[in-house]
């Protein structure tokens, strides 16, 4: 069964700072993998998506992530941490590409931004 | 372009009472539908999803139900609410391979 797990539940930086959130999956058959970001009280906006392409896939707001099937990794990163970028992060895996989809996702990550 | 609208935003209800949140979807065509719900503190867990009118699919037993009237309607339902239904409820709705989530509602079940 597909699976995601998310290392750490908080993850604090500086702005201007390095932004790592960690992704690691279990899947049966080539996933497709997503990261959505969350703002209080607001639905989910998807970041980026790893559909079999390129394995470094860039997304929205200066995010990238790359798949690494080795690790079973998919870790989001971003160069320099702006405040706003202060939200709730969830990594995500689908089994189909046919247009219908199940996504099973992790618990989060909640991204701190300090001054 | 495609919007997906939630209602209410937020709900305090009644143990005990019933329950009805609506999702509807503009700007396309035959979408897969899907309602989720948030608790506190954890990550997002499927309730049902929809191919197509009046098909609903549930992943958990639990004390809801869902309906599709029409298209692009989508609703989640509950006759009696239970303390544990409380929680923030999002729709989505996928074509290809990408879905995409509505505002959401949040309930509080007193």
């Amino acid at each position: 069964a597909q699976s995601v797990t998310q290392l750490g539940s908080h993850v604090s930086v500086s702005e201007g700072a390095l932004v790592l959130l960690r992704c690691n999956y279990s899947s049966s058959v080539p996933p497709y993998l997503f990261w959505y970001v969350q703002y209080p009280n607001q639905g989910l906006q998807l970041l980026l998506k790893y559909t079999s392409a390129a394995t470094l896939v860039k997304g929205i707001n200066g995010f990238e992530a790359e798949f690494k099937k080795s690790e079973t990794s998919f870790h989001l990163t971003k160069p320099s941490a702006h405040m706003s970028d202060a939200a709730e992060y969830f990594c995500a895996v689908s089994f189909s590409s046919t247009g219908f989809q199940k996504l099973v996702f992790g618990t989060g990550t909640r991204l701190l931004v300090s001054p | 372009s495609q919007t997906i609208h939630q209602w209410p935003a937020t709900l305090v209800q009644p143990v005990g009472s019933p329950l009805s949140l609506e999702c509807t979807v503009e700007g396309t065509s035959n979408p897969n539908l899907y309602w989720y719900r948030q608790a506190a503190g954890r990550g997002l867990q499927l309730l049902f999803y929809s191919v197509g009118i009046g098909q609903i699919s549930s992943e958990v037993p639990q004390n809801l139900s869902a309906s599709r009237p029409q298209d692009r309607q989508f609703i989640l339902s509950s006759k009696k609410l239970l303390l544990s239904d409380s929680g923030f409820y999002l729709c989505a709705w996928s074509v290809r391979d990408e879905q995409y989530f509505g505002p959401g509602t949040r309930l509080t079940v007193t």
